[in-house]
């Protein structure tokens, strides 16, 4: 069975200092890689997704996120942190043929100005 | 478009009392879930479906039901609530994929249920 990782249940940075959020995966073949983000009270809105191909994808809102095969990682980052980036961010992976995601435990990132 | 849609947005109930969630999406999207979120256990799958008139358990079905019988709306049952059920409901939708890569999940922005 699948399963995702996120070791770091907190993150707290200060503003305009960057960020890295840590994503490990399970799984025998490569996944398809999602990272979403969660404002308090809303629901979760896609930040980025890796399906093949270049292993460093962009996404909205300034982040970014690396595959590494042989990490099984696929972290999150952004240079400079603002402090509309509070939230919670979860990574998500589906395999071929499944209709389910499956999520990380997220990662509570708290930005101190 | 409205996206994903949830009703209610808050709800309190007393243990042993029913109630229905209902999610509208308006994207035409084949798939459609419901998870619970809760502190510390990020998203749980309860029940989703992959077509109109299809469901399926997911990680956590017990004591909720679900049926999808328009394309657009799929709605969660809890027959007879219970304390353990005080949770935030979020439904999600996506699109089809028969072949390749699948979509990413749009979700409604949450019904707030506690039950007393």
């Amino acid at each position: 069975a699948q399963s995702v990782t996120q070791p770091d249940i907190h993150i707290t940075v200060s503003e305009g200092a960057s960020l890295e959020l840590r994503c490990n995966y399970s799984y025998g073949a490569t996944p398809y890689l999602f990272w979403y983000v969660q404002s308090p009270g809303q629901g979760l809105q896609l930040l980025l997704k890796y399906f093949s191909g270049d292993t460093l994808v962009q996404g909205i809102k300034g982040f970014e996120a690396e595959f590494k095969r042989s990490q099984s990682s696929f972290n999150l980052r952004k240079p400079s942190v603002h402090w509309s980036d509070a939230a919670e961010y979860f990574c998500a992976s589906e395999s071929g043929g499944s209709y389910i995601p499956t999520f990380g435990r997220g990662t509570s990132l708290i930005v101190h100005p | 478009n409205a996206g994903v849609t949830q009703t209610p947005k808050f709800r309190v109930l007393k243990t042993g009392q029913s109630m229905t969630l209902l999610c509208a999406q308006d994207m035409n999207h084949e798939y459609m879930y419901w998870y619970r979120q809760d502190p510390g256990m990020g998203l749980r799958l309860i029940h989703y479906s992959v077509g109109e008139g299809t469901t399926a358990k997911g990680e956590v079905p017990d004591g909720y039901n679900v049926s999808r019988l328009k394309k657009q709306n799929f709605l969660l049952g809890l027959e007879s609530a219970a304390p353990s059920q005080t949770s935030v409901y979020f439904c999600a939708s996506s699109y089809s994929r028969l072949a390749g890569p699948p979509g990413e999940q749009y979700f409604g922005p949450g019904t707030r249920l506690t039950v007393t």
